[in-house]
């Protein structure tokens, strides 16, 4: 089973700043590597798939990066709605995993 | 869009089988694989399986083969039923549906399902 490694666990940040999230990877999955935010009292919704395309209608500040075992999901200026956790996923294994989560806070 | 709503019980008992059904509107059941995906505060988010439209069907090895997912195709309606439950299945339960089962693109609003005698 790939284990996925999210870092931080807490990420606390102002509007309009940069976000830096991490997902690292016990064996290499590729390019199969997904990004989902779950904003509180709701389920998670798809943002960024196969490492860095965005879902429908995700805004453009979200981006992702990386291959192999380490990833990131960059986003560029904090909005007060992007607070949520958030979590990475794998499909190059079976079965498929997801990381732990980063919460991200708004100040 | 797909939408998406989790229906049945919110309290089973120990030993006894969970049954949660997913109701689909907005698009064909054709255009998708149907996802079942829980989470819970010990265990966080692990996919439990999907099926296609056909019937074909994957779970997730650690539940031991105590699950099964069906599709009624008739009633736009796929299953979730898992067997011998135990406190450890207690979890927020979400269907899903994945374009060309690589990810999970649509959710559920999630149900809660408790476990306990």
């Amino acid at each position: 089973e790939v284990d996925l490694t999210q870092s931080p666990a807490t990420l606390s940040l102002s509007p309009g700043e940069r976000a830096t999230l991490s997902c690292r990877a016990s064996q290499n999955v590729n390019s199969y590597l997904a990004w989902y935010q779950q904003r509180p009292g709701q389920a998670p919704r798809l943002l960024i798939h196969d490492v860095s395309s965005r879902a429908t209608g995700i805004p453009a500040r979200f981006s992702g990066s990386g291959s192999g075992t380490d990833f990131t999901l960059t986003i560029s200026s904090l909005e007060p709605e992007d607070a949520a956790f958030y979590y990475c996923q794998q499909r190059s294994k079976w079965p498929r995993t997801f990381g732990q989560g980063t919460r991200l806070e708004i100040k | 869009q797909v939408q998406l709503q989790e229906s049945g019980p919110g309290l089973v008992k120990p030993s006894e089988t969970l049954s949660l059904t997913c109701t689909v509107s907005g698009d064909s059941m054709r255009n998708y694989y149907w996802t079942w995906t829980r989470q819970s505060p010990g265990t966080g988010l692990e996919f439990l399986g999907y099926i296609s439209y056909s019937g074909r069907a994957n779970y997730m090895p650690s539940l031991k083969r105590r699950a099964t997912i069906s599709v009624d195709t008739s009633k736009n309606q796929f299953s979730l039923k898992l067997y011998y439950v135990t406190a450890a299945d207690t979890a927020v339960y979400y269907c899903g549906a994945s374009i060309e089962a690589r990810w999970l693109d649509f959710w559920g609003q999630g149900m809660v399902v408790t476990v306990s005698s």
